[in-house]
């Protein structure tokens, strides 16, 4: 079946700008549509970033998303970064037919 | 706004079977525009799909738990459920409902999610 694979962990400072990578086991990731969904502890997954790179409403700019095709991965990059923004981030996609699936996560922590 | 919520036991005992609830507010089940799913995180790790429900009945599940895992529709409760048989202590879990956004599909808004434990 399709696969989605995270880097377990990133961190990086305030202020900064950091990027996430979700890598698909086969066929073009560019094929169906990647989101990427924020969980902090305690809480639900929320959307970020939906459609490979749409924004939901709330969701400020600091948060993109873009898909590298020669590469087969996806990419969620968040600039400016504040301690706020500390929390697991999931990518999610579809295999085209019948399954849903979802990256292991990563981990982001901002000190 | 759609909005959902989880519900049902949260103590299952090892080899019975997983029964949950979830309740759609907001809008119509019945709605052509959604597919409606589940999805849970055991602690510590990951999400994992378990899988979609159409309110006509049409379904599509995770090729891991098919063998386990019945979602089901009542349209006129506004809700869908779940039920996985023959648990075991790796099905602890929260265990999340969600929309399914068509185009992009993609899941939101979730549910709170509900702690599933599967002790003795």
């Amino acid at each position: 079946n399709f696969m989605l694979t995270q880097p377990h962990s990133v961190s990086e400072s305030p202020g900064k700008t950091v990027t996430i990578s979700c890598t698909g086991s086969s066929g073009s990731i560019a094929s169906n549509y990647v989101q990427w969904y924020q969980q902090r502890p305690g809480s639900a997954p929320s959307t970020v970033i939906y459609e490979d790179s749409q924004r939901p409403s709330g969701v400020p700019d600091r948060f993109s998303g873009s898909i590298d095709s020669s590469s087969n991965s996806a990419s969620l990059t968040i600039s400016g970064l504040k301690t706020e923004d500390e929390a697991d981030y999931y990518c999610q996609s579809y295999d085209g037919s019948t399954f849903w699936v979802f990256g292991g996560g990563t981990k982001l922590t901002v000190l | 706004q759609l909005q959902l919520r989880e519900s049902g036991p949260g103590l299952v005992k090892p080899s019975e079977t997983l029964s949950l609830t979830c309740t759609v507010s907001g809008g119509s089940i019945t709605s052509t525009n959604y597919y409606w799913g589940w999805i849970r995180q055991p602690p510590g790790k990951g999400l994992e799909w378990i899988g979609n429900i159409y309110y006509t009945g049409s379904t599509y599940y995770n090729p891991s738990l098919k063998s386990r895992v019945t979602i089901s529709v009542h349209t006129s409760r506004n809700q869908f459920s779940l039920q996985l048989t023959s648990v075991t202590a790796a099905d602890t879990a929260v265990y999340y409902c969600a929309p399914i956004q068509p185009g992009g599909n993609w899941f939101d808004p979730w549910g709170q999610g509900i702690l599933v434990t599967v002790s003795s």
